[in-house]
């Protein structure tokens, strides 16, 4: 049963546009919720997170949106640059606010960023 | 900068044989998660310390999978005997006890033949 869907395998933007990325998930306990980005042949790197008690969180070209209601979120990547290119995996936890116990993954999005 | 250490990056063995993983966390970090992602799909945990102690391992198949951490800090994850489905990249994550958020290494990529 694979609670956190990421339905779209791959994604391909021109660069300087608006790259979005989605996340759906069943587990109605999740309340914390990160995206993860990996290049291949390394290990995946901590790119943003969000609370559930927030809906929205910034930081730089990067914007995570929840819509608890509809146990969707998303990323958005603007403007979207060549070294964005890589896989982007929404990950979710239950039970703290740092979302630090155990990880569920979803499969993956892989982002190709066009010149 | 400080990173996760993995060994070795990429193994290659027949299927039967017996092959072990290696992690060295972040200097500190308490918390230690061994992860398994098949081609084409998310991580899945297999495991989890706190220290030396196992916080989780319900989803280690402990028939041929073992996981250690006796003295609290560097890992190890063995497989015996390995099994053609046990082909993927082996990922170690260590946890910053102030933020929560984890490190990954860069993984053990294990092919078996």
């Amino acid at each position: 049963d694979q609670q956190v869907k990421q339905n779209s395998p791959s994604l391909s933007v021109q660069e300087g546009r608006i790259s979005i990325l989605n996340c759906d998930y069943t587990n109605s306990m999740f309340d914390y919720f990160l995206w993860y980005k990996k290049y291949p042949a390394e290990g995946p790197t901590f790119l943003i997170s969000i609370s559930s008690i927030k809906d929205k969180n910034e930081d730089g070209r990067f914007t995570v949106f929840l819509n608890k209601s509809a146990k969707h979120l998303s990323l958005h990547i603007v403007p979207s640059q060549p070294g964005d290119s890589a896989v982007y995996f929404c990950a979710a936890s239950d039970g703290t606010n740092f979302g630090n116990e155990k990880l569920t993954f979803g499969t993956g999005t892989r982002l190709t960023i066009i010149p | 900068e400080a990173e996760v250490a993995q060994s070795p990056r990429y193994k290659i063995t027949e299927k039967s044989q017996a092959v072990a993983f290696w992690c060295d966390p972040i200097s500190g970090h308490a918390t230690l998660y061994w992860y398994r992602q098949i081609l084409g799909q998310g991580p899945e945990l297999l495991v989890q310390f706190q220290d030396e102690s196992v916080v989780d391992d319900s989803q280690l198949p402990k028939d041929r999978f073992s996981a250690e951490r006796l003295k609290g800090v560097d890992s190890t994850l063995k497989i015996q005997p390995a099994e053609l489905g046990d082909s993927a990249m082996y990922l170690c994550a260590s946890r910053q006890t102030n933020t929560g958020e984890l490190f990954f290494g860069e993984g053990s990529r294990l092919t078996v033949l």
